[in-house]
């Protein structure tokens, strides 16, 4: 079945840490997003790839980054996480039509990150 | 004023009853609208996405859209314990979805 998927699907470091949290992908979609979401808050967009053009939001902090190898891997690594980036990351993909309007976005399970 | 507003809840109905949920949204350039299931501690699932004025139902779902009241709406029928999770409303703009702060949804057997 195509569909979206996310390792590991917990991940425990420590204050200052580096970690990498990937996200793949076997629906061919050209758009895959990075989500981060909180307890008992909506999904706050991290950043996105339309194809291999990156997109960041402007209030993402420059401690996260975004790597995407090829049409199915996007990588987000956390340079040095803090207690407070400890969370739910969410990795979606969708596809775009030639008018740049995107379609459905499809989530994987997510990643749950908690910082020591 | 939030760009995807939602009832904050919790909704609590009863068995077998029709939940309704809403939102409204401030941008009129959003064309496509998404609702979302969220179980606690699981990622959202896509439950109707809707793109015309309207209505459109699949299963004990009926998404409904205003755009002249900037409106979107899910109905659930028949509701059942299996479906207590928070839904969150989405506008796609720009490629992007903005997403609504959720509502908590608890159906009591």
């Amino acid at each position: 079945d195509a569909m979206v998927i996310q390792n590991p699907r917990y991940q425990v470091t420590q204050f200052g840490k580096p970690v990498t949290l990937s996200c793949s992908q076997t629906l061919n979609h050209n758009v895959m997003y990075w989500y981060q979401q909180k307890s008992s808050q909506a999904p706050k967009l991290l950043f996105h790839y339309y194809d291999k053009d990156f997109n960041n939001e402007a209030d993402t902090p420059d401690n996260f980054q975004s790597r995407r190898p090829n049409t199915s891997f996007c990588f987000l690594d956390i340079r040095s996480p803090g207690l407070g980036d400890a969370a739910m990351y969410l990795c979606a993909t969708s596809k775009s039509g030639t008018s740049g309007v995107t379609d459905t976005q499809y989530f994987g399970p997510g990643t749950r990150l908690t910082v020591l | 004023q939030k760009e995807v507003e939602q009832n904050s809840g919790p909704l609590s109905v009863p068995e077998g009853a029709i939940a309704s949920l809403n939102c409204t949204y401030s941008d009129r350039v959003s064309q496509s609208f998404f609702w979302y299931r969220q179980y606690s501690g699981k990622s959202p699932e896509l439950i109707m996405s809707i793109y015309s004025n309207g209505d459109k139902e699949d299963g004990r779902f009926t998404a409904q859209l205003n755009k002249a009241s900037q409106y979107v709406s899910l109905l659930i029928r028949d509701s059942q314990p299996s479906d207590s999770a928070t839904y969150l409303c989405a506008a796609e703009r720009g490629g992007k979805l903005i997403f609504g702060q959720g509502t908590e949804l608890s159906v009591k057997p």
